[in-house]
């Protein structure tokens, strides 16, 4: 079974603070994906990689970094968090980019900005 | 820019009885569709994933239809049972190869 783990299920920092939030799959999976999502907006993609070392914007980078140093891990920055970063975290993976991706998620991190 | 919905935002229903919830999407140009299911402060699980040269998949009491050229997908879920409750998400794959949301229906089944 494909495995997506998440370095934390809760986490609480302050304004300004340096977060990093990771993630791990254990499947040799090509393609990684960090979303959130906030009740009534539904998931929005942060940021994607389809390789290591490679990195594209999704829909609401702003205030986001991510690293891929490695095929299994990817990592999302809040590079000074905000309250309005306060939301559930979720990381993805899939196998390949085409029409078989189904995408595996971690079980996410709940992140409090106060 | 593909859309995509679900309505109703939540559904309750009585244990037993065969639902249906749906997912609607604007461009029919889609490579895939997938049927998720969150519990509450849980990650998504993958329920059914439907090919766009599919009509339907199913997996034990659950069956997801795709109808392109109308732009609807459903899941049907047979003799509901109380561990069903959860909120259901579809997402489409578009041609670009991003999986675009619906924003999930929440199921209540009463015992």
């Amino acid at each position: 079974d494909v495995k997506v783990t998440q370095s934390s299920r809760y986490l609480v920092k302050r304004t300004g603070e340096k977060v990093f939030l990771e993630c791990v799959q254990d499947m040799d999976h090509e393609n990684m994906f960090w979303y959130r999502q906030d009740p009534g907006l539904g998931l929005r993609l942060i940021y994607f990689s389809y390789d290591v070392k490679m990195k594209e914007k999704g829909d609401i980078p702003e205030g986001y970094s991510v690293s891929r140093e490695k095929k299994e891990r990817f990592s999302l920055i809040l590079e000074s968090a905000s309250t309005n970063q306060t939301s559930m975290y979720l990381c993805a993976s899939t196998e390949e980019r085409g029409v078989y991706n189904e995408q595996f998620f971690g079980p996410g991190t709940r992140l409090t900005v106060l | 820019k593909q859309e995509v919905t679900q309505i109703p935002a939540a559904l309750s229903v009585p244990e037993g009885e065969n639902l249906v919830l749906n997912c609607s999407f604007t461009d029919s140009a889609i490579y895939n569709l997938q049927w998720f299911r969150q519990d509450p402060g849980k990650g998504l699980t993958s329920l059914l994933l439907i090919q766009s040269s599919q009509r339907e998949q199913t997996s034990g009491r659950l069956n997801a239809s795709l109808d392109k050229s109308s732009g609807r997908s459903t899941l049907y879920i047979a003799a509901s049972q109380p561990g069903d409750s959860a909120t259901y998400l579809c997402a489409a794959l578009d041609s670009n190869y991003q999986l675009i949301w619906g924003a999930g229906t929440k199921l209540i089944i009463k015992p």
